[in-house]
């Protein structure tokens, strides 16, 4: 079983539309977590991080369910700009000092179209 | 946007020659890492560096080794590569490498071996 699992999509959504990514962690060490946005043929970027009581930036809410070792990304009112692949990234601390190495999952494709 | 240059940025080589790649940062962080990034796979840990001349191996290390004699400069060496290392290669930054920290990624040098 992958650290880090995402739906790879891809997910194709009209502009306006509300639209979320789940991710699971194998985990139950890992301290925190991460959403990246991927565009094609670039570098990940940090989206925002993940807090245990959930957090939001304008259009974008990320939520963390540490019993269910889960992370979500909700985007609403998508924006053709929005297409890229999202990454759920998780830094695993297992007793030691872990050095900021994060585990990425595959990512989630997303494509917002007219 | 993070200082963090990669050279080169495309590299196509033959299968057993060596091969090095050079990521180099303006932003004095200490901790400094090389991903490999394969469809299907995600992002992956080759290696790190917690300081200069310190190092260490991350999940996917096999026919790699890394140097760092200077804060800023992380070099990565194929010794002599194999068609399996043909990837997208990305350098990561992060000022304190603890588990919250961002991590800040270059450009990526793409490697074809042939």
């Amino acid at each position: 079983r992958k650290e880090v699992e995402q739906d790879p999509g891809p997910f194709n959504v009209p502009e306006g539309a509300t639209v979320a990514f789940n991710c699971t962690y194998s985990n139950s060490a890992s301290q925190s977590f991460f959403w990246y946005r991927q565009d094609c043929r670039k570098e990940p970027k940090l989206l925002m991080s993940v807090y245990s009581s959930g957090n939001e930036d304008g259009r974008f809410t990320a939520q963390l369910n540490r019993a269910s070792q889960y992370i979500s990304l909700l985007i609403r009112d998508s924006k053709l700009s929005d297409s890229a692949t999202y990454l759920c990234v998780v830094n695993i601390n297992a007793g030691g000092t872990s050095y900021g190495k994060l585990t990425f999952g595959q990512g989630t494709i997303l494509t917002v179209h007219p | 946007d993070a200082g963090i240059t990669q050279s080169p940025r495309h590299k196509v080589t033959e299968t057993g020659t060596p091969v090095t790649l050079r990521c180099h940062q303006t932003e004095n962080h200490r901790y400094m890492y090389w991903y490999r990034q394969d469809p299907g796979h995600g992002l992956r840990l080759i290696h790190y560096s917690y300081g200069v001349k310190d190092t260490d191996k991350g999940e996917v290390s096999d026919g790699y080794s890394v140097s760092r004699s200077k804060t800023e400069d992380f070099l990565l060496t194929l010794e002599s590569a194999t068609s399996s290392q043909t990837s997208v290669y990305f350098c990561a930054i992060s000022a304190a490498g603890g588990p919250g920290d961002t991590q800040y990624f270059g450009p990526g040098t793409r490697l074809t071996v042939l």
